[in-house]
């Protein structure tokens, strides 16, 4: 089944623990994708990568880390999370960028204490 | 700086009307615009994705248009079902971003 999958599904850390969200899509797409949803602020990107080892920033990029070492994988890093960080986080992905179809994972809920 | 705004932000109808969704952005250049469907709890479901040389596309009971120059979009459900009652995004494309709408939360009532 073609689908974009996120893990952990729900995270409860504390403030300052390194933590990573791993994001894998089986769909061969190039373009992958991370963003928050937030109450009242809506869908905001936080990094996007047109390729294998091409990262490029979003709106809110601020205290979040990506790499794309392989083709299929997307994580999120946060290196030292803090409250503000606590959201709803997707990973989506599609075929070759923006002008593609985008696919979203089922998310995941981060509360940062 | 691309802004996507839904109107209205939330909507109840009886089961079986006919009812738009509106989406509103001030950049003309985008590459295209694409509907989502969003239920509690949930990821989003792409709906429709319609190209910037498109006017519309259709899927079903969904009818979804575009007209760059005045900056809307909407999305016409037809006989709308119970089923239906979600929350739709919609969003823009441009240079590798995807801009987001606030959404509007449909409940469509048995």
């Amino acid at each position: 089944e073609a689908q974009v999958t996120q893990n952990p599904r729900y995270l409860i850390t504390v403030t300052g623990k390194k933590l990573t969200v791993t994001c894998s899509q089986n769909m061969n797409h190039e373009y992958m994708s991370w963003y928050r949803q937030d109450p009242g602020l809506g869908l905001r990107q936080i990094y996007y990568s047109m390729n294998v080892e091409v990262t490029d920033k979003g709106d809110v990029p601020e205290g979040y880390k990506v790499s794309r070492k392989e083709k299929r994988n997307f994580p999120l890093i946060l290196e030292s999370p803090s409250p503000n960080q606590t959201s709803l986080y997707f990973c989506a992905s599609s075929l070759r960028g923006r002008a593609n179809e985008q696919f979203f994972g089922p998310g995941t809920r981060l509360t940062v204490l | 700086k691309q802004e996507v705004t839904q109107i209205p932000a939330a909507l109840s109808v009886p089961e079986g009307e006919n009812l738009v969704l509106n989406c509103s952005f001030t950049d003309s250049a985008i590459y295209n615009l694409q509907w989502f469907r969003q239920d509690p709890g949930k990821g989003l479901t792409s709906l429709l994705l319609i190209q910037s040389s498109q006017r519309e596309q259709t899927s079903g009971r969904l009818n979804a248009s575009l007209d760059k120059s005045s900056g809307r979009s909407t999305l016409y459900i037809a006989a709308s079902q119970p089923g239906d009652s979600a929350t739709y995004l919609c969003a823009t494309s441009n240079t590798g971003k995807l801009i987001f709408g606030q959404g509007t939360t449909l409940q469509v009532k048995p």
